[in-house]
């Protein structure tokens, strides 16, 4: 079963485009995490959310935690080539590992 | 800043063989993790460890095992390798929430 489901699995879009990226899950979690894999590397940790309702914002992209701490999102304003890469949500549950989604690849063209 | 490093970046091997992969982290932290990256199902946890000499199966242990004698060094051992166990192998290190990635090992079994 997977707990955190993100959509949409691939984007592609052209520069200076918006986009969003869901990670939805009918469990709670404490807190969720996002990081953005480049291919050949490993994953690189962008940001944590833990209250519900909680808005961060890393320059270009503003991450979301729900209210009810079950889903997140993830907004890119502008988007850039450099942005390109697997985009992935983890969420964490007390007392277990992180749970992983399967990643959204993003694919932005100049 | 968080250094993981894994010891290969792309290692290939016959089925049959014992194969090793060494993580070491310099932050002193308590939990490692081993992971598998295949396309279309994500990550998914092998094995864990929360203090040294401490394992914790993950959601797949199936055909590994695992090391951690020191504190900064897990390693995953694949018993007999077989063909199914080629894949991107990543591991992690935290001390509570956030986990910091290696760059990977790209393991071939042929």
């Amino acid at each position: 079963t997977q707990l955190l489901e993100q959509s949409p699995q691939f984007l592609s879009i052209q520069e200076g485009e918006n986009l969003t990226v869901y990670c939805n899950s009918s469990s709670v979690f404490s807190s969720l995490q996002w990081y953005r894999q480049e291919p050949g590397e490993g994953p690189v940790l962008l940001v944590t959310v833990v209250t519900g309702g909680e808005v961060k914002k890393l320059k270009r992209l503003t991450f979301q935690f729900g209210d009810a701490r079950k889903d997140s999102s993830l907004h890119i304003t502008a988007a850039q080539p450099g942005d390109t890469g697997l985009y992935l949500c983890a969420g964490n549950q007390a007392g277990t590992a992180l749970i992983f989604g399967k990643g959204t690849t993003l694919s932005v063209s100049s | 800043d968080v250094k993981v490093t894994q010891s290969s970046r792309y290692l290939v091997k016959r089925t049959g063989e014992k194969v090793f992969l060494e993580c070491v982290q310099d932050m002193d932290h308590e939990n490692m993790f081993w992971y598998r990256q295949d396309p279309g199902l994500g990550l998914r946890l092998i094995y864990f460890s929360y203090d040294v000499k401490m394992k914790e199966k993950g959601d797949i242990p199936e055909g590994y095992s695992v090391s951690r004698e020191k504190k900064e060094r897990f390693s995953l051992i694949l018993e007999s390798a077989s063909t199914n166990q080629t894949s991107m192998y990543l591991c992690a290190s935290s001390m509570t929430r956030p986990q910091h990635f290696g760059d990977g090992t790209r393991l071939s079994i042929l």
